[in-house]
Formats: C-alpha cells, structure tokens, sequence
C-alpha cells in the first residue's frame, strides 16, 4: 500500500509562472516532509523540508505548504525557470520510530520557455 | 556535495550471476540506504544500515543482501542476478533516521540480460 502518493506523474509550466507540485499521504503519524529533485543520470538532490509543527517553509523560489488535517502537501515553485524541468520526489518520514524516509513515484515537471 | 562514491556507475551481467554494488562515503553517516528506481515506482528501499554489521530490510529486500563492515562502505549484492532486477540503484546516506534529509549518491545503472 502506497503511503505517500504523487498523482500527477508529469507537469507542464510556462517560464515565469507558478508551478505547483502535489503529495499525498495515508500515514497520519509522518511527521517530517521532505521534496527532492532529480535531473536525468544524477541522484536525487534534497530542495526543501517541512515539519508539521510548521504549515509554511520557504526557501528562495520554493515554498512548501502542508495542510495535516487533509495528509496533504504541495511545493511551489515561483517564478519556473527552464532548469526547475525534473522530476521532483515528495518523501515522508517519522519524528519517532525506526522508518526511513518512504517516497512517493515522482512528477516530472517540464518548464518550457 | 555530501562524499558519496558509487561503483561501478553502470554495468550490464547475466541472468544467474551474483553482482555486488558499492557505496563508499566520506561524511562519517551513521545511517546508509540503498533504493532503486523504476518508472512508475519512484523510488523504493532495499536494505539500509544503521552501523556497522546493522542492517534491516526495506519494502524490496527479495533477492538482495548487504553489508557493512566499516562505517564508510555499504555493499549491495544481487544473489543470482534477475531481468526483474535491471534498474538504477541509488545508495543514499543520512546522519541520523529521522527528522533529516538523506544525501544521495550518483546511481548506479544495472542492466541484467
């Protein structure tokens, strides 16, 4: 069973406009909220995180919102630059316990100019 | 960039043939994490580490072993290697389980005929 989910496998942004990436996730006790990007034959780079004693974390362009009640988060991305296309990966982690960080399958995000 | 060293980068074996993959890390991490990545699957863990001759599976341990004889090498072994098993595989590191990013590795692409 897929604990943290990423609906969307690919996004499409114009340069210069928001681009908003979903996640979902079924395990009320993830308490630490990680996203990751990755470029084609690189490994997976860490952005940003969020805690949920915070529903706001932001970071440069990069802002990531997390709604608890609703097991849900979203990274945006304003302005989009073209070197923003890559697949983002939303993971999640306990605060307690022994789990490492559980991954959802990835958005791809395309910025085109 | 946290000192994580992959070996080989890619290789291609036999159906049968056991293969060991290598992580090799600079950063005194207590905690050492292999994942791979499908398409459609994201990323998934292996086997991770959390000292020396510490191990524990993860949701796709079958048909992989591992070790860890020294703080800064984890290996992945792939008993009799499997067409199922053709995948990149990412060996990732983190100083502690929980409540942090995990730093990745460049990947490691295996394709087995």
């Amino acid at each position: 069973d897929q604990q943290v989910k990423q609906n969307s496998p690919s996004l499409s942004v114009q340069e210069g406009r928001i681009s908003i990436l979903n996640c979902d996730y079924t395990n009320s006790m993830f308490d630490y909220f990680l996203w990751y990007k990755k470029y084609p034959a690189e490994g997976p780079t860490f952005l940003i995180s969020i805690s949920s004693i915070k529903d706001k974390n932001e970071d440069g362009r990069f802002t990531v919102f997390l709604n608890k009640s609703a097991k849900h988060l979203s990274l945006h991305i304003v302005p989009s630059q073209p070197g923003d296309s890559a697949v983002y990966f939303c993971a999640a982690n306990l605060l307690s316990g022994n789990t490492p960080l559980v991954f959802g399958k990835g958005t791809r995000l395309s910025v085109i100019a | 960039d946290a000192g994580i060293t992959q070996s080989p980068r890619h290789k291609v074996t036999e159906t049968g043939t056991p293969v060991t993959l290598r992580c090799h890390q600079t950063e005194n991490h207590r905690y050492m994490y292999w994942y791979r990545q499908d398409p459609g699957h994201g990323l998934r863990l292996i086997h991770y580490s959390y000292g020396v001759k510490d191990t524990d599976k993860g949701e796709v341990s079958d048909g992989y072993s591992v070790s860890r004889s020294k703080t800064e090498d984890f290996l992945l072994t792939l008993e009799s290697a499997t067409s199922s098993q053709t995948s990149v595989y990412f060996c990732a590191i983190s100083e502690f389980l929980r409540g942090t990013e995990a730093f990745f590795g460049q990947g490691t692409r295996l394709t087995v005929v």
